[in-house]
């Protein structure tokens, strides 16, 4: 079975300043997606950044970049800038690529971000 | 269009009622997700439909009842539920595509908040 670990419950930062969430995964296949999402007090879940297994490049999409590291099962977030909007609860997310198949979550981090 | 759309937002029924939950989506998506998320924790699965047919049952207790009409609709029937069934219940939808295919990403309703009394 597939598990999502994310280590730190809670994180905080400075605005403006760079964060890093951790999540490490366990899985026996080789085709699959990792995702974060972040899920506002307002509560809809809404995705940040997607990366494909097979994509050895790491994404990024404006502030928020990835460390992919395959071999580790690795997937932290890393988020420049960070801005009053970014508090939220970050969901690091796993799932297998063909057919519907469902997203596994990790637990969860917390992120406050301090004016 | 990129939304998914819950209804209602909230609902307080009796453990007696019979109430329903709704879905829509019109991305075109033939995946689409029921999930239980409670309050600090992740969500978790309940229901999956592929092509409107049941893919993946979570061993979800037989009182609450997924239906999927047509591609862009999805109803979670609730009947004699328990206080600890209280919780948000999310929507999604997906492709279902060959690999590689799509963009693998589930799309999210705001879901509906449950309590039940």
């Amino acid at each position: 079975a597939q598990t999502v670990t994310q280590s730190q419950p809670e994180m905080s930062v400075q605005e403006a300043e760079t964060v890093t969430l951790s999540c490490t995964y366990d899985t026996s296949e080789s085709d699959y997606y990792l995702f974060w999402y972040k899920q506002p007090p307002s509560r809809q879940m809404i995705l940040v950044i997607r990366q494909e297994a097979y994509k050895q490049q790491n994404a990024t999409e404006n502030r928020f970049s990835v460390n992919f590291q395959k071999a580790a099962k690795s997937f932290s977030l890393k988020i420049s800038d960070s801005q009053l909007g970014d508090a939220a609860m970050y969901f690091c997310a796993y799932r297998l690529i063909q057919g519907a198949q469902k997203l596994v979550f990790g637990q969860g981090t917390r992120l406050t971000i301090n004016p | 269009d990129t939304e998914v759309t819950q209804t209602p937002k909230h609902l307080v029924m009796g453990m007696t009622n019979k109430k329903s939950l709704k879905c829509e989506q019109h991305m075109g998506h033939r995946a689409m997700y029921w999930y239980k998320q409670k309050a600090k924790k992740p969500p978790e699965l309940m229901f999956v439909y592929s092509y409107e047919k049941l893919s993946i049952n979570e061993s979800v207790p037989s009182r609450f009842s997924p239906e999927c009409p047509n591609s862009s609709l999805l109803n979670l029937h609730l009947h004699a539920l328990q206080p600890e069934d209280s919780a948000l219940y999310l929507c999604a939808s997906s492709h279902v595509g060959l690999a590689g295919a799509g963009s693998g990403e589930l799309f999210f309703g705001e879901g509906s908040r449950l309590t039940v009394l």
